[in-house]
């Protein structure tokens, strides 16, 4: 089956407590993108890759790092978390590198940060 | 840079009554426009797009979405909801060339019994 899969769910954690979400996809997609999703504000893009060792800046990349060592999985790391990055934040992939306008979602990670 | 307005952040409705959410965009070069939805606890899933040819697009589940250039608007229709319809739908938009898709803030849909 054909999916973008997320870990962890939920997680909860505290200032500072350097983290790191996965993300993994089984489609051999070229992009995948990170996004964060907020009451009122839609989702925002924190950074995308266009393919192994290429990403860049979204929107809202502070306090935010990805690497892209194999196409497949494309992990956001919190550095140094702080409550302002409490959100539920979904990764994406999409055939397309240039107008990835079909994007396929994991199914989310709420993060809360204490 | 591209800007995606949903109108409604939140739509209720009886069901089997008819709906419109609204979403209007603000770039005036060639775009490419889609419907998303998400239903509770659930990540975003693509309900239809338009990419080129026919403005008038349409989902499997009976939603259709008029590309509308004179107006930049895109907004999403059904002629009869259903209690499954309940979820959030977010509009986007990306143009020729660009690496990102821009959503909207989001409408909620709510369908009463």
């Amino acid at each position: 089956e054909a999916q973008v899969t997320q870990n962890p769910r939920y997680l909860i954690t505290v200032t500072g407590k350097k983290l790191t979400v996965t993300c993994s996809q089984n489609m051999n997609h070229e992009y995948m993108s990170w996004y964060r999703q907020d009451p009122g504000l839609g989702l925002r893009q924190i950074y995308y890759s266009m393919n192994v060792e290429v990403t860049d800046k979204g929107d809202v990349p502070e306090g935010y790092k990805v690497s892209r060592k194999e196409k497949r999985n494309f992990p956001l790391i919190l550095e140094s978390p702080s409550p302002n990055q409490t959100s539920l934040y979904f990764c994406a992939s999409s055939l397309h590198r240039v107008q990835p306008g079909e994007l396929f979602f994991g199914e989310g990670s709420r993060l809360t940060v204490l | 840079a591209q800007s995606v307005t949903q109108l409604d952040s939140q739509v209720p409705v009886f069901e089997e009554a008819p709906v419109e959410l609204r979403c209007n965009y603000s770039s005036s070069v060639s775009v490419y426009l889609f419907w998303y939805v998400q239903y509770p606890n659930q990540g975003l899933q693509l309900l239809l797009k338009y990419l080129s040819g026919s403005t008038l697009v349409e989902s499997i589940n009976g939603f259709e979405a008029e590309f509308n250039k004179s107006q930049t608007s895109f907004h999403l229709r059904k002629p009869s909801v259903h209690i499954s319809d309940t979820a959030e739908y977010f509009c986007a938009v990306t143009q020729g060339g660009a690496q990102k898709l821009v959503f909207g803030q989001g409408t909620r849909l709510t369908i009463n019994p």
